[in-house]
């Protein structure tokens, strides 16, 4: 069974640094894409990020580039998001996603809430 | 930037009715469009990949069609189990998703 478990959300105030993880199981980590997605509270849902398999390439919406970063780490089947300079507009629920490989989220985490304010 | 434009963003149907939300890109995107289904409180589950193509396990009351720019979601004999939002989301160039449609029962 495919789980994505995600961890690291809270309380940070503007400016600040948080670093989310994303522990998978059930599948074989290394063959797939993966990317985070965020949900702000009652809206839709907004693409943030994604890396290749091998984390050779990544990519990025405008408005968290430069800020965040994604890593991902095959040995432990884990997937990061460091979001540095962390603005009230990024505060949301964060899902980590397994990525049919450059196409649709076939697999979501339960998501991890993270709000920035002072 | 490829921008989606949903509709209608909120929906109100019967038991047993036929539904279809609809889905325009800004641009051709080549059948690369998804739809999930989110209920309240839960997490997105993918329901259609590539435009028409059903994912593992959803019902097959639900599908897909469209091409080019413009795409639609079907729900046949609407269940009660099918409240939710629903988004559609191109993977064409990037990412981009749909602002949702809210479908509540009647």
């Amino acid at each position: 069974e495919v789980q994505l478990v995600e961890s690291g959300g809270g309380l940070v105030q503007p400016g600040r640094s948080l670093k989310l993880s994303c522990a998978a199981s059930g599948f074989t980590f290394s063959n797939y894409y993966m990317a985070w997605v965020r949900q702000a509270p009652t809206k839709g849902l907004e693409w943030v990020a994604s890396i290749t398999n091998s984390g050779g390439s990544t990519y990025y919406r405008d408005s968290v580039k430069g800020r965040f970063t994604i890593s991902r780490d095959n040995a432990k089947s884990t997937l990061y998001l460091q979001m540095d300079s962390l603005r009230s507009e990024d505060t949301a629920t964060y899902y980590c996603t397994r990525d049919q490989t450059g196409s649709a989220f076939d697999y979501w985490g339960q998501g991890v809430m993270v709000t920035v304010s002072s | 930037d490829i921008q989606m434009t949903q509709s209608p963003a909120s929906l109100s149907a019967s038991l047993g009715e036929t539904v279809t939300i609809e889905c325009r890109a800004s641009e051709d995107i080549y059948n690369g469009l998804a739809w999930y289904q989110q209920k309240p409180g839960k997490s997105p589950q993918l329901l259609i990949y590539n435009a028409n193509s059903l994912h593992t396990g959803v019902p097959s009351r639900f599908s897909g069609s469209g091409s080019g720019t413009q795409y639609s979601l079907k729900i046949n004999s609407l269940q009660s189990e099918d409240v939710a939002s629903y988004f559609c989301q191109q993977y064409y160039n990037y990412w981009t998703f749909g602002g949702g449609t809210k479908l509540e029962l009647k």
